[in-house]
């Protein structure tokens, strides 16, 4: 198993500015994955964060409003840029145990954007 | 495109109930599920996964079922108690390394 630390928990933050969140696993992993929950709502993945490559996101996330950095295989962050309202949301990531095994997630960080 | 249904949407039932939640696919070509468990303001735990060439999974009280064919999970939580008050999410993994969840099933067990 994979144990995986966020940081910050929770934020609190008004809008047009930008929050970075941390990521660290207790493990190299080659793959980390950043999901968004929207209140009410399930997972939707943003975007997988390989190490020395770019991340790959998915339809309706991009590159300007969510940077990711992977600058190691333990450690990565991501950053929800010009916030709105509608940002306000819990943000996970999570490592698989290997190609197509357990995924495990971080414990989230809640995001209120007022 | 994956598309993950849960079925119900809520259910609370009485402590020492046998329940089942169901979970639904559109694309079999699945390379296996997840069920997780995720408590209020808390982010994910794994219950079980199931490979797409298996076709049930238990831990303790739980058990998971597949139907790969046609497209079908389902959790049984059996002598339900109130700590199984969460609620309950079904992931696909399939190609692309991309798990694609559904809505969830919000789980009350009332004592």
């Amino acid at each position: 198993s994979a144990v995986i630390s966020q940081k910050p928990s929770r934020d609190i933050c008004q809008r047009g500015t930008s929050l970075t969140i941390q990521c660290q696993v207790d493990s190299q992993v080659t793959m980390m994955f950043w999901y968004r929950q929207q209140p009410g709502q399930s997972l939707t993945l943003i975007a997988t964060a390989n190490q020395g490559s770019e991340a790959t996101y998915e339809s309706g996330f991009v590159i300007d409003k969510f940077p990711i950095s992977r600058p190691n295989l333990t450690f990565s962050t991501l950053t929800v840029s010009n916030m709105s309202p509608e940002d306000s949301s819990i943000y996970l990531c999570s490592v698989e145990a290997g190609p197509g095994e357990t995924q495990y997630f971080g414990p989230g960080t809640r995001l209120l954007v007022l | 495109k994956q598309e993950v249904t849960q079925i119900p949407a809520a259910l609370s039932v009485p402590e020492g109930e046998n329940l089942v939640l169901n979970c639904s696919f559109t694309d079999s070509a699945i390379y296996n599920l997840q069920w997780f468990r995720q408590d209020p303001g808390k982010g994910l735990t794994s219950l079980l996964l199931i490979q797409s060439s298996q076709r049930e999974q238990t831990s303790g009280r739980l058990n998971a079922s597949l139907d790969k064919s046609s497209g079908r999970s389902t959790l049984y939580i059996a002598a339900s108690q109130p700590g199984d008050s969460a609620t309950y999410l079904c992931a696909v993994y399939n190609a692309g390394n991309m798990l694609t969840f559904g809505g969830g099933t919000r789980l009350m067990v009332k004592p």
